[in-house]
């Protein structure tokens, strides 16, 4: 079955201090991967996503995630973080035909200490 | 220009209330979505479209019921609301021919 786990419920990083988010995933075929983040009272807003060839996808906001098949795995990572990326953020894997959904890990909240 | 819009933004209403909330998205896109959003933040699927024909209809209770008049709308009603049926509610879409899904800002529902 599909799943995806977000490992870390909460982290706390300073200000400027760089940052990684986990992200393991179980899923049948190639997965197609993203990485969303939703700001308080906010929507969700895609940072990136990976389909297939390079295994390091670049985002907005100067952030990056490296697909590693042999970890099933697809971490969020950011060299510096700004007070401004405090949110919750969503790691999710599908869909890959019309009859797929999107499955989400329940998520990582970031906090940024000044 | 919105690209994947609801409304209302935020609904409170009573327990044992019908109410409605409204998806459009001026994408072009033939797939949509409406997922949940509980307490904990926990995103869930409820329903998916895909030109106005049901794909996915997860394990719901039947007072929600999506309509879909046409690709560009996806609306979900609720028929005697719960205080359970507190959430946020996001409408999506994503293209046939891509995997990226799209999501509308969420609509706040509040049952007292």
């Amino acid at each position: 079955a599909q799943s995806v786990t977000q490992p870390d419920i909460h982290i706390t990083v300073s200000e400027g201090a760089s940052l990684e988010l986990r992200c393991n995933y179980s899923y049948g075929a190639t997965p197609y991967l993203f990485w969303y983040v939703q700001s308080p009272g906010q929507g969700l807003q895609l940072l990136l996503k990976y389909f297939s060839g390079d295994t390091l996808v670049q985002g907005i906001k100067g952030f990056e995630a490296e697909f590693k098949r042999s970890q099933s795995s697809f971490n969020l990572r950011k060299p510096s973080v700004h007070w401004s990326d405090a949110a919750e953020y969503f790691c999710a894997v599908g869909p890959g035909n019309r009859d797929d959904k999107i499955i989400f890990g329940k998520g990582t909240r970031l906090h940024i200490l000044p | 220009d919105t690209a994947v819009s609801q409304t209302p933004k935020y609904l409170v209403t009573q327990m044992g209330n019908d109410k409605s909330i409204k998806c459009e998205q001026n994408l072009g896109h033939d797939t949509m979505y409406w997922y949940k959003q509980d307490s904990k933040k926990f995103l869930k699927i409820m329903f998916s479209y895909n030109n106005k024909e049901l794909i996915i209809n997860e394990t719901v209770p039947n007072r929600f019921s999506p309509k879909s008049p046409d690709k560009a709308h996806l609306n979900l009603h609720i028929n005697s609301l719960e205080l359970g049926d507190s959430a946020v509610y996001f409408c999506a879409s994503r293209p046939t021919s891509g995997n990226t899904i799209y999501f509308g800002e969420g609509s706040w529902l509040t049952v007292v």
